[in-house]
């Protein structure tokens, strides 16, 4: 089945440092990856998506890029604020009409001023 | 997303009680999630509606009951509430692969 790993929390940086958190995926087919970021206190949001190889999602400075050979999808941004701390999911689904998300289990940032 | 309404947002129930929680969408998908989230284990599928007539159970749907009464409207039900159900509530209405999730529901069970 399909699964999806990510890196323990939490991560902790201060601002403007440089931030990267690892997703790892076992899927059948050809998966649309995504990252979904959860504030305090409210639902998931949509942060980025890529639905093929060798695709860049980006938003609000966050990129992550679709890498097959790798069956990854690292989220990165250059500078972190100290309003992005939030939990990260990692997601994907896989084609074929397969309509179950599988996510990994979330990663908390926390960005100190 | 103010599109995603859930209600009530948070609920002190007891044990053996049965407790519906409510989720309606503007957005127009035809397809709506229903999971919980509990610290350390992510996301958990409960059930899952592909239209008004599709109905199917996720991974962890004993204990739960749903009921699609429109396109717009999705409901999950505890039919008799256990403390181990204590967890935050998410509804996720979905267009093609994305999920708009609702700002949740904080269930707890005593």
């Amino acid at each position: 089945g399909n699964s999806v790993t990510q890196m323990e929390g939490p991560v902790t940086l201060s601002e403007e440092a440089f931030l990267t958190i690892n997703c790892t995926y076992t899927a059948t087919g050809y998966p649309s990856l995504f990252w979904y970021v959860q504030y305090p206190g409210e639902g998931l949001q949509l942060l980025l998506k890529a639905t093929k190889a060798d695709d860049k999602g980006s938003n609000k400075g966050f990129e992550a890029t679709y890498r097959k050979e790798t069956t990854s999808f690292h989220l990165e941004k250059g500078s972190v604020q100290v309003s992005d701390s939030a939990v990260y999911f990692c997601a994907l689904t896989s084609g074929g009409g397969s309509y179950i998300p599988t996510f990994g289990r979330g990663t908390s940032l926390i960005v100190h001023p | 997303d103010a599109d995603v309404t859930q209600t009530p947002r948070n609920r002190i129930t007891k044990t053996g009680k049965r407790i519906m929680l409510e989720c309606s969408q503007t957005k127009g998908h035809d397809r709506m999630y229903w999971y919980r989230q509990d610290p350390g284990l992510g996301l958990r599928l409960i059930y899952y509606s592909f239209d008004v007539k599709d109905i199917n159970k996720g991974e962890i749907s004993d204990g739960y009951s749903v009921s699609r009464q429109a396109q717009a409207k999705f409901s999950l039900s505890l039919e008799s509430a256990i403390p181990n159900q204590t967890a935050l509530y998410f509804c996720a209405p979905t267009a093609d692969y994305e999920q708009y999730f609702g700002p949740g529901t904080r269930l707890t069970v005593t």
